[in-house]
């Protein structure tokens, strides 16, 4: 059974930073794309960014918005993916969620709350 | 600002059907496939459609996929009171190199 579990989300200060880690199981996480998509309060999904699989060299894209604060890597050994936010902002407020991608995203994983507030 | 248009509301009674449009350009559903997905509040979204009009396994076939140029649809038909939820449309965009979804669409059944 395909399985996504992250974890690392919390409260954190304007200009702070914090690691998301989602955990794979279920599948050979080295062969899949990996997305971070987010979602703010009461708005809609938005794609924070990808992790090409092996054939593609495990390539990495953001979204403009955080391109350059955020950065996405993978351990194999532990079958986890990761988002390193630094510097992060009001707007970045939102659920984190780890999918994997099969021409579409075909599992998510439960999400991980980051509230960045004062 | 989406790169991809959605409206973002729409109803109809149980037993009808509804379309949910999803408006881009060249440079996303001109040039790649389209998904959507279903959210209830609180949880995940849920694939529905893949590569324009591939529905999942286990997905009824009362939801269907479209495309055509620069524009999708979900045609929901059959309505029932469990597929009141958002539905959002998401495509690769060229341009951008990133992922683009829709601003989301609430349907609600009547």
């Amino acid at each position: 059974e395909v399985q996504l579990v992250e974890s690392g989300g919390g409260l954190v200060q304007p200009g702070g930073s914090l690691r998301l880690s989602c955990v794979a199981s279920g599948f050979t996480f080295s062969d899949y794309q990996m997305d971070w998509v987010r979602q703010a309060p009461g708005k809609g999904l938005e794609w924070v960014g990808r992790s090409r699989g092996k054939t593609k060299s495990y390539t990495t894209e953001y979204v403009a918005s955080v391109k350059g604060r955020f950065t996405i890597s993978r351990d194999h050994s532990k079958n986890s993916l990761y988002l390193e936010m630094n510097s992060l902002k009001t707007e970045d407020t939102a659920v984190y969620y780890c999918t994997r991608d099969n021409w579409g995203s075909d599992y998510w994983g439960q999400g991980a709350w980051v509230t960045v507030s004062s | 600002q989406s790169v991809l248009t959605q409206p973002p509301s729409a109803s109809e009674t149980p037993g009808q059907r509804v379309t949910i449009s999803c408006s881009g350009s060249i440079s996303n559903i001109g040039s790649f496939d389209v998904h959507w997905y279903q959210q209830f509040p609180g949880t995940a979204p849920k694939l529905l459609v893949h590569r324009d009009s591939q529905r999942l396994s286990g997905v009824p076939d009362r939801f269907s996929g479209s495309k055509s140029g620069t524009s999708a649809s979900l045609v929901i038909s059959g309505l029932r009171s469990e597929d009141e939820a958002d539905y959002y449309c998401a495509a690769w965009d060229g341009s951008l190199r990133g992922l683009s979804f829709g601003g989301g669409t609430k349907l609600t059944v009547l």
